[in-house]
């Protein structure tokens, strides 16, 4: 199966500034990948797909890169804000998606 | 509005007790999903189902059974809760992949499963 890797340490920024969180994938190149947010207690939320064939999805402050070379994703978060603080995750997968294990982001006002 | 309904929130079991978690999903989809997520290391599939009465290995299977025998219903059972199953889990449901929504899952709220 796929192995997702996202940097386990917590990343501080400072409102206003940009947030960029990495995923890794290691075995077979995937047909796409997705990122999600969770909040502590909750179940995540789907924010984004991209596909082997885009370079780049946006949505609103939200984008996400795919560089099929580097076997690695990008999201970023523009304009960070206090609410955009969570846990975000990556996951990809065949049948069933398989997750890195998250990205903590802490925007301090 | 997509809905997955885990059917509790917190639980309580003692050791060897069997446990059942139950997850229910009103959008038709067709696969559903059980996770656990542990500190450090993130969210680790336990089994899917991508119809009723089919059954897949996560991988992480052993000490976990399930049963899917309605559509929308999928329940993870734990034979004989022991306390490395203390966890939380999380049920999630996705339509079949070709969906304009792709492989798009939605998760519910979770299950704190504590086991003493």
């Amino acid at each position: 199966s796929q192995k997702i890797e996202q940097n386990s340490e917590a990343l501080n920024i400072q409102e206003g500034k940009t947030a960029t969180l990495t995923c890794n994938y290691t075995n077979y190149s995937p047909a796409y990948l997705q990122w999600y947010r969770q909040d502590p207690g909750r179940g995540p939320v789907f924010l984004l797909l991209i596909r082997e064939n885009e370079k780049e999805k946006r949505k609103e402050r939200l984008k996400v890169t795919f560089d099929t070379t580097l076997k690695q994703s990008l999201f970023h978060i523009t304009a960070s804000q206090p609410a955009d603080s969570a846990t975000y995750l990556c996951g990809t997968g065949r049948r069933a998606l398989t997750f890195g294990s998250g990205t903590r982001l802490q925007v301090q006002p | 509005d997509v809905k997955v309904t885990q059917s509790s929130r917190y639980l309580v079991k003692r050791t060897g007790e069997k446990v059942f978690l139950e997850c229910v999903q009103d959008m038709d989809h067709e696969n559903m999903f059980w996770y656990r997520q542990d500190p450090g290391l993130g969210l680790r599939l336990i089994y899917f189902s991508y119809d009723v009465k089919m059954k897949e290995k996560g991988d992480i299977p052993e000490g976990y059974s399930v049963s899917r025998e309605k559509k929308e219903r999928f329940s993870l059972i734990l034979e004989s809760a022991s306390t490395n199953q203390t966890s939380m889990y999380l049920c999630a449901s996705s339509p079949p992949r070709g969906r304009s929504s792709g492989n798009t899952i939605y998760f519910g709220e979770g299950s704190w499963l504590t086991v003493v």
